[in-house]
């Protein structure tokens, strides 16, 4: 079956660094996205990854382990506007997202 | 950036109605849209998956005559929700596949049905 694990809650300090981590199972891979979503809104997209390595975004990154089906999303100097749910879905053999049930960040002050 | 919309954002019927939720493409066509349900602290749920010019897709478990979807346009697909009951009440999100890799999610659409 298709699985994608991430943890399922975290907590951080204000101006910190944290890392979420997401290992997925899936048939075919054809690139991994990191979502973030607000409570009670839509996800809104972060990033994509399809080759391995690091994609930097301005205070966000995200790399890539094909071989070891592994992802991790990297949040810099983190607000308090970060504290959010990050989702990780893989895109599948049939181009379908497979969602992971998501990490929800708490940032303390 | 691609802009999905969805309308409405937020909708309250009375048990036994029909409720239509509509997804838009705003700046670019998308041949494919899905429709998801998201339950409180759950993560989102694929219902469908909705292809121009023919027949919705349903992921199991999904009743494809409860949920009727039609994608009539390359940038408009709308999920109906028939004879609506309490247990429906969820956020619908709908995105938009461009090209292969790029989906987009509109807002979604919180619905209550009492």
């Amino acid at each position: 079956g298709q699985n994608i694990d991430q943890p399922t809650e975290m907590t951080a300090t204000e101006g910190a660094i944290v890392q979420i981590n997401c290992t997925y199972q899936t048939s075919g891979f054809n690139g991994l996205f990191w979502y973030q979503q607000h409570a009670g809104e839509a996800p809104t997209f972060l990033s994509y990854n399809v080759l391995d390595g690091l994609e930097e975004k301005g205070r966000f990154s995200s790399f890539l382990s094909r071989s070891k089906g592994y992802s991790y999303l990297l949040l810099k100097e983190l607000q308090m506007k970060d504290s959010a749910s990050y989702l990780c879905a893989v895109l599948d053999s049939n181009y379908q997202l497979i969602w992971g049930a998501g990490t929800k960040l708490i940032i303390k002050p | 950036g691609a802009v999905v919309s969805q309308h409405p954002s937020r909708v309250i019927c009375k048990s036994g109605t029909s409720v239509k939720i509509e997804c838009r493409s705003l700046d670019f066509q998308a041949t494919t849209m899905f429709w998801y349900r998201q339950f409180p602290k759950q993560s989102l749920m694929l219902m469908a998956t909705s292809n121009e010019g023919s027949k919705a897709t349903y992921e199991q478990g999904v009743e494809k005559d409860k949920f009727l979807i039609n994608h009539a346009s390359l940038t408009l697909s709308t999920l109906t929700v028939t004879s609506a009951h309490p247990e429906d009440s969820s956020f619908y999100i709908c995105s938009a596949r461009r090209g292969e890799n790029e989906q987009y999610f509109g807002p979604g659409t919180r619905l209550t049905v009492t």
